[in-house]
Order: structure tokens, then sequence, then C-alpha cells
């Protein structure tokens, strides 16, 4: 069982749709990462999480600790947001989920 | 915050040689580090480098075929050595400690041919 399982692997909806990723962790963490990677391979940090929820314009990001899951919710999509999202978990060392790649249609 | 200039964003390169990837850091950060991810894949840890020291390398990769150097607290460079076509991947750089939140260089696409 992979330590980072994210769901869905693959999300495509109409812009303007309410959109959540799901990021479920089995090891003790001292912080989330929630990371937006383009086409091209760079990476951009989004939210860095140890309780409770973030909100950074149309992006909000929630976790649990006790149930070892956050969510990733974006409102109002646009296609600009079209991207691979990234969870990632840190006790020692960095482990990354696999990516749920979404895709928002005009 | 922290901005990383990583180069070249893309290479294709033949069997057997070469490339040398860099990653330049806009302030001074004591770790950084290197990750290789597969196409469908998550990122994986190479190696960590160390200004000063030697860097660590992940279980399964080696200092042969992935040398590092770290001449600096802002400068690193990842070398791909003698590479076969599984070495097709996206390069990544970064940085952020514990309690940090990560920065990402742009990433290196290489295709070996």
């Amino acid at each position: 069982k992979n330590e980072v399982e994210q769901s869905p692997q693959n999300l495509t909806a109409q812009e303007g749709e309410f959109i959540t990723i799901n990021c479920s962790y089995s090891v003790g963490i001292s912080a989330l990462h929630w990371l937006q990677q383009h086409p091209g391979g760079g990476i951009v940090s989004l939210f860095m999480l140890s309780s409770g929820k973030k909100k950074h314009g149309r992006l909000i990001a929630t976790i649990n600790i006790q149930e070892k899951h956050s969510s990733l919710h974006i409102t109002a999509s646009h296609p600009r947001d079209s991207a691979v999202y990234i969870c990632a978990v840190r006790d020692d060392k960095i482990i990354f989920g696999k990516g749920t790649r979404l895709h928002i249609l005009p | 915050s922290a901005v990383i200039s990583q180069k070249p964003s893309r290479d294709i390169c033949q069997r057997g040689t070469s490339l040398t990837i860099q990653c330049q850091v806009d302030s001074q950060v004591t770790m950084m580090f290197w990750y290789r991810q597969q196409p469908g894949q998550s990122l994986t840890l190479i190696a960590t480098a160390n200004q000063g020291s030697e860097a660590t390398y992940e279980s399964g990769f080696v200092i042969d075929k992935f040398p590092i150097s770290r001449p600096n607290l802002t400068f690193s460079t990842l070398t791909v050595s003698n590479m076969s076509p599984e070495d097709s991947s996206i390069y990544l750089c970064s940085v952020g400690g514990v309690g940090e939140k990560l920065f990402f260089g742009s990433g290196t696409q290489l295709s070996v041919l």
C-alpha cells in the first residue's frame, strides 16, 4: 500500500464546477503540502498544512490529522486550473502522491 | 520564499552520453534536493546536496551514475551519466526545510534515444 494515496487519479469537469481532490496518508507527519504541476514539469507550492484549514483565492485546503486525510477544493474552476495536483507529506522525509490530473473544460 | 532557476528545461540525448543539470537559488539554503519523476509516477528523491560535504544518496541511486556538486549555498548541479532510455524522466531540484514551504525548479525534461 502506498503511503500517500490520492483520488481521483484523473478528473475532467466543466468550467465553474466545484472541485475536490482527496489525499490519504498512512504515516505520522509534521506537515502536508499541496503542489501544482503544469505541463513541462515545473511545480508550485499551493499550501503547507499541519492542522485545520487554509484558503488562498479560489483554493481551500483542509486536513484532519486524526483521520490522516486532506482535501483540496477549487471553487469556480477555470480552464487555467488544469494541471496535476500533488499531495506530499513530511515526517523525516517527504513522500509524494502520484498526483491528480485535472482538466477543466471551457 | 525562494526562486530557483533550473536549466536546461529540456534535452534530447544519445545513449551513453552525460547531461549536467544546474539549479541556481536566489537565496542561501542549507540543503538542496534532487528528484526524478518518471512518466506517470510520483517524485522520487535521488539525493540531498549539502554545501561542503558529500551528497547523501537514497537507496537505488549511486554517485557514479548521478554525481552532484554543491560548491556554495546557492548553486548545485546534478549529472546524469552514461545515459540509457530508462533515464528518460523529469528531473527537479528543490529547497525547503522542515516547517518550510517547498520550492522547485522548473524541471528538466530528459529524453534519451
